[in-house]
């Protein structure tokens, strides 16, 4: 099975720089997922990671590190329309394309 | 808007109903799944098709639920004998096989059983 713990809340100044970390267990890796979920909506596509490393994009970047189970979301020069959940899930190559999800990171950006 | 949509967008209903939900995914996308949320809570995977085949149903989904995609394009989720405890928003989302498997998520379902 997956087991995927992320912290339930956190807050952060706009213009500022928020790190959302993402620890997992799972039988079998094949890439991690970040997605971006405003309330009410669908979850949409921000990263993946697959190997190890930074992904960059924009303002967003994704690290993993696949021996130690462990990946972050790095939002940088936040705005306040970067509130909304964070959710990351792994992929297992045991089950060809589905993906187990945390319960995501509700993130808070305040003036 | 990711180009994959469902019908309808809300419900309500009453418990004991019948309801059906659809979904209908990016065109060229082989890969269809179904996925359960509730407040506060990831999605929780249901069920998934390639093409028109279900490869794989949760071991949680009761068999009051049933999916079908049978064409390899749009899919239904019909859900038998509603009980409140199905409140819930459900998410189509639909993948290129070939494609990094990145899933392009629905605008959801939000049910509400009375």
């Amino acid at each position: 099975g997956q087991n995927i713990d992320q912290p339930t809340e956190m807050t952060a100044t706009e213009g500022a720089i928020v790190q959302i970390n993402c620890t997992y267990q799972t039988s079998g890796f094949n890439g991690l997922f970040w997605y971006q979920q405003h309330a009410g909506e669908a979850p949409t596509f921000l990263s993946y990671n697959v190997l190890d490393g930074l992904e960059e994009k924009g303002r967003f970047s994704s690290f993993l590190s696949r021996s130690k189970g462990y990946s972050y979301l790095l939002l940088k020069e936040l705005q306040m329309k970067d509130s909304a959940s964070y959710l990351c899930a792994v992929r297992s190559n045991t089950n060809a394309g589905k993906s187990t999800f945390g319960d995501g990171t509700t993130l808070t950006v305040k003036p | 808007d990711t180009g994959v949509s469902q019908d309808p967008r809300h419900k309500i209903t009453k418990r004991g109903q019948n309801v059906t939900f659809r979904c209908d995914p990016i065109s060229e996308h082989n890969r269809l799944y179904w996925y359960r949320q509730t407040l506060g809570q990831g999605p929780e995977f249901l069920t998934y098709f390639q093409n028109e085949a279900q490869l794989e149903k949760s071991r949680l989904l009761s068999d009051r639920f049933s999916a079908e995609r049978p064409k390899g394009s749009f899919s239904t989720l019909e859900i038998q004998r509603t009980e409140q405890g199905d409140s819930a928003m459900y998410l189509c989302a639909s993948s290129l096989s070939a494609g990094g498997e990145t899933q392009y998520f629905g605008p959801g379902t939000r049910l509400l059983v009375l």
